[in-house]
């Protein structure tokens, strides 16, 4: 079984700074690492995973994460964020099995200010 | 658009009922997926079926099931209602392959009065 844990539930930033929203997963076998984006009334939309490969993955949008194994840390980040990107951000893993149902974090709401 | 269909976006319906949601994948996706988003248990896995046949099953409760018809559409049935069930349903889809990703719908927001 894998958990995620999102260690900051709301991050309040000014519009063109930088960003950096927290992920730490647990799991006993190897995992796919996905950040999903929620905007209000809205369904899911994938920012970015990680399959295998390079640690340093970019999304859409301007987003990142690097994947690092030995602290089973997937922290996605921004160098300048904009209004428009204040959202919910979900962090989930899958395992490489057939099934890849997703387990995700509680959530981070990213509220940017002007 | 992420291509998920789901209805109805919104259902408001009494306790002790039972309501149908309803699923149409992406073109070609096999499997489908519904989970629950609530503001106590946050968003859970509740079960997948792939091309028909239940693949896993998570956090479902035996009062809900679902079923994946031959034309892959899904519906998600919840029966003998309570007030924690509100909730907000999503749908996923997913083809088959190593580097696949879940496209969520919109989801299906229920309130149970």
């Amino acid at each position: 079984a894998q958990s995620v844990t999102q260690l900051d539930s709301q991050v309040p930033v000014f519009e063109e700074a930088p960003v950096e929203l927290r992920c730490n997963y647990s799991s006993s076998v190897s995992v796919y690492l996905f950040w999903y984006v929620q905007y209000p009334n809205q369904g899911l939309q994938l920012l970015l995973k990680y399959l295998s490969g390079s640690t340093l993955v970019k999304g859409i949008n301007g987003f990142e994460a690097e994947f690092n194994k030995s602290q089973t840390s997937f922290h996605l980040r921004k160098p300048s964020v904009h209004i428009s990107d204040t959202a919910e951000y979900f962090c989930a893993v899958s395992d490489l099995g057939s099934a890849r149902q997703l387990t995700f974090g509680s959530g981070t709401q990213l509220t940017v200010l002007p | 658009d992420s291509g998920v269909t789901q209805t109805p976006k919104h259902l408001i319906t009494a306790t002790g009922q039972r309501v149908t949601l309803r699923c149409s994948p992406r073109s070609g996706d096999l499997s489908v997926y519904w989970y629950q988003q609530s503001l106590d248990q946050g968003l859970q896995f509740l079960i997948q079926y792939y091309n028909g046949e239940e693949r896993a099953k998570g956090n479902i409760l035996e009062r809900f099931s679902a079923q994946q018809f031959p034309d892959l559409h899904s519906e998600l049935n919840l029966s003998s209602l309570e007030l924690g069930d509100s909730a907000l349903y999503f749908c996923a889809s997913s083809s088959t392959g190593q580097n696949t990703e879940a496209f969520f719908g919109q989801g299906t927001r229920l309130t149970v009065v």
